[in-house]
């Protein structure tokens, strides 16, 4: 089956740096993946909807600037969180479109923690 | 704009026994797509079962199953013969083609 793979599962960084997660489809193609955060006990929150080989697509109130999406192949989408603050420690989900009528999979997941 | 509500923040059932998790979406879109997803407490998404709207025929999956009413706009999700290994945080999502939204989930416990 389709499988999504994320990386890091879980990361501590200083604030003011930026960190890179990275999220990639095994074995199929993914045209669009699509990018989460998640508090606790809370649902999923789209934060960006990334196109292979275009400009990824924010949600209203997702600072572009602070989270930027690469989606510079079909199998590899990246966010980067820059100048990370505390208020950034979150739950980042990805996950990935594989064709018509599939259901999304999702990566394992990202914590990430800022202090 | 597409909304997904989910009414139950919690539910509980006795082991064995079945449970149904309420969904509603609202959207003027003719083709789209419905998700349930259970998340364990490891947070790894998994998908349960999804439902094609043009489809009238309701979704089964071994012990999961849907009543997919979509005049009335309404994707309920029944597990039959509960497990332990059923307890999880459970998503109903709306997908059409450019969209996806989740619905706030449903903390379903089961009792031994």
């Amino acid at each position: 089956g389709a499988v999504v793979s994320q990386h890091p599962s879980w990361v501590i960084c200083k604030s003011g740096t930026s960190v890179k997660i990275e999220c990639r489809s095994l074995d199929f193609q993914a045209t669009t993946m699509f990018w989460y955060r998640q508090f606790p006990k809370q649902s999923l929150m789209l934060m960006a909807t990334s196109n292979e080989g275009s400009k990824a697509t924010y949600e209203q109130g997702v600072e572009k600037d602070k989270f930027l999406i690469n989606h510079a192949s079909l199998t590899l989408s990246t966010l980067t969180v820059t100048s990370a603050h505390p208020e950034d420690s979150s739950f980042y989900i990805c996950s990935a479109q594989g064709g018509r009528g599939n259901g999304y999979t999702f990566g394992s997941g990202t914590r990430l923690t800022v202090v | 704009a597409q909304t997904v509500t989910q009414s139950q923040p919690e539910m509980s059932v006795q082991e064995a026994e079945t449970v149904t998790l309420s969904c509603t979406y609202d959207t003027s879109e003719s083709d789209y797509y419905l998700f349930w997803y259970k998340q364990p407490p490891s947070r790894q998404m998994i998908l349960v079962i999804r439902q094609e709207a043009y489809k009238q025929q309701n979704a089964t999956e071994n012990r999961f199953s849907v009543n997919f009413q979509k005049a009335a706009k309404s994707f309920s999700l029944k597990i039959s013969d509960s497990q332990l290994g059923d307890a999880a945080m459970y998503f109903c999502a709306y997908r059409s083609l450019h969209l996806m939204r989740f619905g706030a989930g449903t903390r379903l416990t089961v009792k031994p």
